[in-house]
């Protein structure tokens, strides 16, 4: 079957701007993580969903940031007014279980803030 | 939190050497350590994992040990290919199931 696919995989925005990244993960699979990734770094954890219920969110830098995934399977990530720190890739990851299980990723969505 | 330190940050082998990447993490109550492979423009690729019940697994040419009493765990490529190439990254888990990754370590594999 198919992998997490993102879209879209580019986005250039400009600062102030209001972006929309979606994350479709494996089918079926329960878990689905957000991370950040900056040049030159590893990724970074953002937020965590089980089916519908995000149930941590500890990463997100700021109020500014948002996620849903309303139905348990595709979900959104919402930057508001971005700022050009939020400049990097957001990769998706999903996950088959709710445990501690191998996490698949997509291949991100580079976000540049002019 | 978790805090997962990775060394080193490049290395350049010849074609058909071993190449080896060592992690430390802080957590001992982590389980759970896999390895990601990431060529540019890609997500993370999942190449080996290991979890804490287990010393050594090895895959073909790829080999991860783990000593949970020093809190470390390492990456072997024997035989290295030039589409070894890439960044390589380790990542331990933490109470909240995600993912804390190292820093990554940039392989190049000459010919």
């Amino acid at each position: 079957g198919a992998g997490v696919s993102q879209s879209p995989r580019y986005k250039v925005a400009k600062r102030g701007q209001d972006v929309a990244l979606r994350c479709d993960p494996i089918s079926g699979h329960v878990s689905l993580f957000w991370y950040q990734q900056a040049l030159g770094q590893g990724p970074e954890f953002l937020t965590y969903f089980q089916n519908e219920a995000q149930l941590d969110k500890s990463g997100l830098p700021s109020d500014r940031f948002f996620a849903e995934r309303p139905e348990g399977s595709v979900s959104t990530l919402k930057i508001q007014r971005t700022q050009q720190e939020d400049s990097a890739v957001y990769l998706c990851a999903s996950s088959r279980r709710q445990g501690k299980d191998t996490q698949y990723f997509g291949p991100g969505t580079r976000l540049t803030v002019l | 939190g978790e805090n997962v330190e990775q060394h080193p940050s490049t290395l350049s082998v010849q074609e058909g050497d071993s190449a080896v990447i060592k992690c430390t993490y802080s957590d001992s109550a982590s389980n759970y350590f896999p390895w990601y492979k990431q060529e540019l423009g890609k997500g993370p690729q999942l190449i080996i994992d290991i979890r804490s019940n287990v010393g050594e697994k090895k895959d073909q040419r790829i080999a991860v040990t783990l000593n949970k009493t020093a809190k470390h765990f390492s990456l072997h490529i024997t035989e290295t290919q030039p589409e070894d190439s890439a960044v390589y990254f380790c990542a331990a888990d933490t109470g909240r199931r995600a993912l804390t990754f190292g820093s990554g370590t940039r392989l190049q594999v000459q010919p």
